[in-house]
């Protein structure tokens, strides 16, 4: 799978937008782009994943680059709540079993 | 989302003692189940994956026998940590899917913290 970067920490103003970036410039055709997060001490939650086109659900939005070389994960109004380790991670089906492999995240943190 | 339980969330035992976690997918079948572990400050690592009804493929350097998997229905998984010894403990996470498709949304459990006395 390919490998994705992300900075190592963000701060966010609660109430406005939050928008962090990921770069997997070696991603392939077939790999989706996925976004977890992880509160301290708590497993990592679901938040969306796409493939090629932009994506939003009630939690966030993903926009993919036309190149697909890059993405921004959003998340319209920060609140205290979203303080947490957020994970971008590129997974296709070429890897056996399609396995998430964590990398080191992007440390955000939300303040008032 | 999907719910994945995991149990215990917290457990200590003594150094030499095996412990049993367990995962299970609560609203869904769960073709596939993965383990995972997590130290302090650090990252998950991905440790095994497993298929109900076949053998776990464990990643390298992960301990076997030392970490048993039994994935014995679409909805439970087992990891046993035996004779755990002080360096074992860590955060223990597991993790459901229902298909082997990349766009299928893989489901976390809220982790099993281990301390081994």
């Amino acid at each position: 799978d390919a490998k994705t970067t992300q900075p190592t920490s963000m701060d966010c103003a609660e109430g406005r937008a939050a928008n962090l970036p990921c770069n997997h410039s070696t991603i392939s055709g077939n790999e989706y782009v996925y976004w977890y997060r992880q509160i301290h001490s708590q497993g990592p939650q679901y938040i969306i994943h796409g493939l090629k086109n932009n994506e939003t659900n009630e939690m966030a939005s993903l926009i993919i680059t036309e190149d697909r070389k890059s993405s921004t994960l959003i998340l319209p109004h920060a609140t205290l709540r979203d303080t947490a380790v957020y994970y971008c991670i590129v997974r296709g089906w070429t890897d056996s079993w399609g396995k998430l492999q964590f990398g080191a995240g992007t440390q955000v943190v939300v303040t008032p | 989302g999907a719910v994945v339980s995991q149990h215990p969330s917290w457990v200590i035992c003594k150094s030499g003692t095996s412990v049993k976690i367990e995962c299970r997918s609560l609203d869904f079948q769960a073709t596939t189940m993965f383990w995972y572990r997590q130290f302090p400050k650090q990252s998950l690592m991905l440790m095994a994956t497993s298929n109900e009804g076949s053998k776990a493929t464990y990643e390298q350097g992960v301990e076997k026998d030392k970490f048993l998997i039994n994935h014995a229905s679409l909805t439970l998984s087992t990891l046993t940590v035996t004779s755990a010894h002080p360096e074992d403990s860590s955060f223990y996470i597991c993790s459901a899917r229902q298909g082997v498709l990349a766009k299928n949304i893989q489901y976390f459990g809220a982790g099993t913290r281990l301390s081994v006395l």
